[in-house]
């Protein structure tokens, strides 16, 4: 299984600014994917990072508001843009077993609040 | 598109009494299917799995069968504890090649004492 380390685990920030969260992984991995859970909410995917390319972003989630870096195989990040109240959130990446059974592993999250 | 349908909760049962929760599912393919648990303050973790029709996943007294038939993946407990008092996410995973999750809203489960 993978160990997928996220920081920051937790932050309070102020509207306007922005934040980046770090994810770390244990080992290799093609893809890598970011998830936004809302106070009480499901879990929705916000874009796929590819190591060597752009990051794919699901419909309602833009690159200026998200922009991800995947610099290696086993780190990326995430950044939060220009926040709003409405982006607080918990903020996971996730990672594939890619072996053969498709279960995915999740860091610990980052709980952002922005006030 | 895929999707997944859950049951809403929260759902309140006493120590000992038997759990259900639905889930459903809409998919191409064959999806594998998922239930993940996030107790109180932690991250998700995976608590069963099922890749291919009539799979019955289970772990820690938890059992859910890969129903093609009705598309339905419902997560069952014979006797639950207080220590399994979490939110409960049904998922199932693009088989396409991108590995997409697509989840459930989660039920909220509550288990008094």
């Amino acid at each position: 299984s993978a160990v997928i380390s996220q920081k920051p685990s937790r932050d309070i920030c102020q509207r306007g600014t922005s934040l980046t969260i770090q994810c770390q992984v244990d080992s290799q991995v093609t893809m890598m994917f970011w998830y936004r859970q809302q106070p009480g909410q499901s879990l929705t995917l916000i874009a796929t990072a590819n190591q060597g390319s752009e990051a794919t972003y699901e419909s309602g989630f833009v690159i200026d508001k998200f922009p991800i870096s995947r610099p290696n195989l086993t780190f990326s990040t995430l950044t939060v843009s220009n926040m709003s109240p409405e982006d607080s959130s918990i903020y996971l990446c996730s990672v594939p077993n890619g072996q053969g059974v498709t279960e995915a592993f999740f860091g610990q999250g980052t709980r952002l609040t922005v006030v | 598109g895929n999707s997944v349908t859950q049951m809403e909760g929260p759902v309140t049962l006493s120590e000992e009494a038997f759990l259900t929760i639905n889930c459903t599912y809409t998919a191409t393919g064959y999806p594998s299917l998922f239930w993940y648990v996030q107790y109180p303050g932690e991250g998700l973790q995976l608590l069963l799995k099922a890749t291919k029709a009539d799979d019955k996943g289970s772990n820690k007294g938890f059992e859910a069968t890969y129903r093609k038939e009705t598309t339905s993946f419902h997560l069952e407990k014979g006797s639950v504890q207080v220590s399994d008092s979490a939110v409960y996410f049904c998922a199932l995973s693009d088989t396409s090649g991108t590995y997409k999750y697509i989840f459930g809203t989660g039920t909220r489960l509550k288990v008094l004492a």
